[in-house]
């Protein structure tokens, strides 16, 4: 699987929009962008994926540049539940099993 | 709700006592996976069973031994751990599709272990 690499802290105030940017410039055809997130002492929650389209959900959108080495996660409106580690993962379509590797992720603080 | 229930939530055992890690997953999933979280470390796949098969054992010591019944139920045998196995288990299990593997995994909350 590609790398990715993000920030690794970010913060936003509440109710603003929260952009969380991946870059991923060695992604190949067949990978997906996944994002994940995890709230302290809970496990890894799935947030959103895409492979090629911009994608949005009841949690975020997903923007992916044209050219695919790059992504942004948004949380348009983000609350205090937010706070937490963003993690941007690439994998291959056709690996079979899901499996993820996680890096570090970003540390997302949402503040009042 | 997550859809992944793992029990205990916490767990203390010493080094020569022998526990077992439970998963249950009720989402209609056919793969399932253990991975372990140690502090200020990225979260590392242990093993992977697919159709209650095992797919993929990732280096993993012996002294970790896993079991999948079925595809709903995945259990992590511990025995003579170390200090260092201290840690966060965590289980996940996803819809793998024979081949195309963009289904997300869906994780349980973790067993937080302390080895005396």
């Amino acid at each position: 699987d590609a790398k990715t690499t993000q920030p690794p802290s970010m913060d936003c105030a509440e109710g603003r929009a929260a952009n969380l940017p991946c870059n991923h410039s060695t992604i190949s055809g067949n990978e997906y962008v996944y994002w994940y997130r995890q709230i302290h002492s809970q496990g890894p929650q799935y947030i959103i994926h895409g492979l090629k389209n911009n994608e949005t959900n009841e949690m975020a959108s997903l923007i992916i540049t044209e050219d695919r080495k790059s992504s942004t996660l948004i949380l348009p409106h983000a609350t205090l539940r937010d706070t937490a580690v963003y993690y941007c993962i690439v994998r291959d379509a056709f690996s079979g099993y899901s499996t993820l590797t996680f890096g570090k992720g970003t540390m997302l603080l949402v503040s009042p | 709700e997550t859809g992944v229930t793992q029990t205990p939530r916490h767990l203390v055992m010493g080094m020569t006592n022998k526990k077992s890690l439970k998963c249950e997953q009720h989402l209609g999933h056919n793969a399932m996976y253990w991975y372990k979280q140690s502090a200020k470390k990225p979260l590392e796949l242990m093993f992977v069973y697919n159709f209650k098969e095992q797919t993929e054992n990732n280096s993993v010591p012996s002294r970790f031994s896993p079991e999948c019944p079925n595809s709903s139920h995945l259990f992590l045998h511990l025995h003579t751990l170390q200090p260092e196995d201290s840690a966060l288990y965590l289980c996940a299990s996803s819809q793998d599709q024979g081949g195309t593997g963009n289904q997300p995994q869906h994780f349980g909350d973790g067993t937080r272990l302390s080895i005396l």
